[in-house]
């Protein structure tokens, strides 16, 4: 799994409210992503992140924002939640050839 | 815009049958592509990764086919079991840009006993 944990792994939040979904990874891999799986849409890139203090949008950023002020962890902010919002959130690291590696994933739900 | 198309979008099959799911793709230029098996529940586990140089790649009971000409590859699963039901995704990555690779929808397969 490559070191890789999400928090919380569940969560039922309200329209509106703020939520931040954390990803810890052990193995100082410098790519870092968020993504985003719902049916008939496969994994979405929400926001990458190619080192400390670097992000880029991906193509589902909207309603997003994320924060890396250390290389283990990758914050993801969903500074006001919609029901839109309510899906299975993947963290991943990339490795130098390319390979990818998920975490166990968050499941949101936005009532 | 590069695209990664999976076929079929689900699949019904008997244990000890063996099964072939497809995947095309526009991205170019190609630098490497990966098959991943995802569980229900859990995220998505590398089964191969193939560079251009690559038309096969094994992993046990599963084997991967490149073609770069045709853009196109396959993954064959031999003598399924049930812990095969999963989706499987193929994630294709551009050269210079392979740290944001393009991923297919998935096909759904499911083993019957």
């Amino acid at each position: 799994d490559a070191g890789i944990t999400q928090s919380p792994r569940h969560k039922v939040t309200e329209t509106g409210t703020p939520v931040t979904l954390r990803c810890h990874q052990t193995e100082n891999h410098r790519y870092m992503y968020w993504y985003r799986q719902d049916p008939g849409h496969g994994l979405r890139l929400i926001h990458y992140s190619y080192g400390v203090k670097d992000t880029d949008k991906g193509e589902v950023s909207d309603g997003y924002s994320v924060s890396r002020s250390k290389t283990e962890d990758f914050l993801l902010t969903l500074e006001s939640a919609t029901s839109s919002q309510t899906s299975v959130y993947f963290c991943a690291i990339s490795e130098p050839n390319g390979e990818q590696y998920f975490g166990p994933g968050t499941r949101l739900t936005v009532t | 815009k590069n695209q990664v198309e999976q076929s079929p979008q689900s699949l019904i099959i008997l244990e000890g049958k063996n099964c072939t799911l497809q995947c095309n793709y526009t991205v170019s230029p190609f630098s490497n592509l990966r098959w991943y098996k995802q569980d229900t529940g859990r995220g998505p586990v590398s089964l191969t990764i193939m560079t251009f140089s690559e038309n096969t790649k094994s992993n046990g009971r599963y084997t991967a086919t490149l073609d770069a000409d045709t853009k196109q590859s396959s993954l064959h699963i031999t003598a399924s079991q049930l812990s095969d039901s999963a989706s499987y995704i193929c994630v294709v990555s551009e050269e210079g840009g392979s740290y944001i690779p393009t991923f297919g929808r998935g096909t759904s397969l499911i083993v019957h006993p």
